[in-house]
């Protein structure tokens, strides 16, 4: 069993339709991370969480420790959030190394 | 800033080639990595550096070595490739340990 775990894998949704991608985890964390890769390659982070809900225009993500459970919510979708959104997450004891989740890949259709 | 640059974008090695991928941050990160992306496997990461003259081995660490001479540079070496080192490859640096981590563009390597 992965460590860290995402669901959907894959997601297409309508244009202004809201999204939730689900990360879940089965180690102990000290900070879990959401990035956005673009079709292009590039990677960039998202949001870093420890607790609660971080919000970023109309990204919202929210992590619940005892749950080992994090989800990214996009409102009002769009084809330019097409892209593959990865959740990663650092050990309580290994803060140099991240453990990445397989990625969800999403399309949004205009 | 130009951020995290990693050169080459793309290369063709045949078996047994070695070469090295370079990394650069301007940013005065202490904390640099190398990962590599295959399909289906998400990110893993290959070795990384938590200050200069300081690194260690990540998850798939054969087969590649680091240096860390600098603070700003983080090359990745690859002593004899294989056709399975094809790949895409990130380095990514962060100023705080487990902190938020800024990406170079990727190199594409593909072993023949």
């Amino acid at each position: 069993k992965n460590e860290v775990e995402q669901s959907p894998q894959n997601l297409t949704a309508q244009e202004g339709e809201f999204i939730t991608i689900n990360c879940s985890y089965s180690v102990g964390i000290s900070a879990l991370h959401w990035l956005q890769q673009h079709p292009g390659g590039g990677i960039v982070s998202l949001f870093m969480l420890s607790s609660g809900k971080k919000k970023h225009g109309r990204l919202i993500a929210t992590i619940n420790i005892q749950e080992k459970h994090s989800s990214l919510h996009i409102t009002a979708s769009h084809p330019r959030d097409s892209a593959v959104y990865i959740c990663a997450v650092i050990g309580e004891t290994s803060y140099d190394k991240v453990i990445f989740g397989p990625g969800t890949s999403l399309s949004v259709i205009p | 800033n130009a951020g995290v640059t990693q050169t080459p974008k793309f290369q063709v090695l045949k078996t047994g080639q070695s070469m090295t991928l370079q990394c650069a941050q301007d940013m005065n990160h202490e904390y640099m990595s190398w990962y590599r992306q295959d399909p289906g496997m998400g990110l893993r990461l290959i070795h990384y550096s938590v200050g200069a003259g300081i690194t260690d081995q990540g998850e798939v660490p054969n087969g590649y070595n680091v240096s860390r001479s600098t603070t700003e540079d983080f090359p990745l070496r690859l002593l004899s490739a294989a056709p399975s080192q094809t790949s895409v490859y990130f380095c990514a640096s962060s100023r705080l340990r487990g902190g938020i981590q800024y990406f170079g563009a990727g190199t594409r390597l593909s072993v023949l």
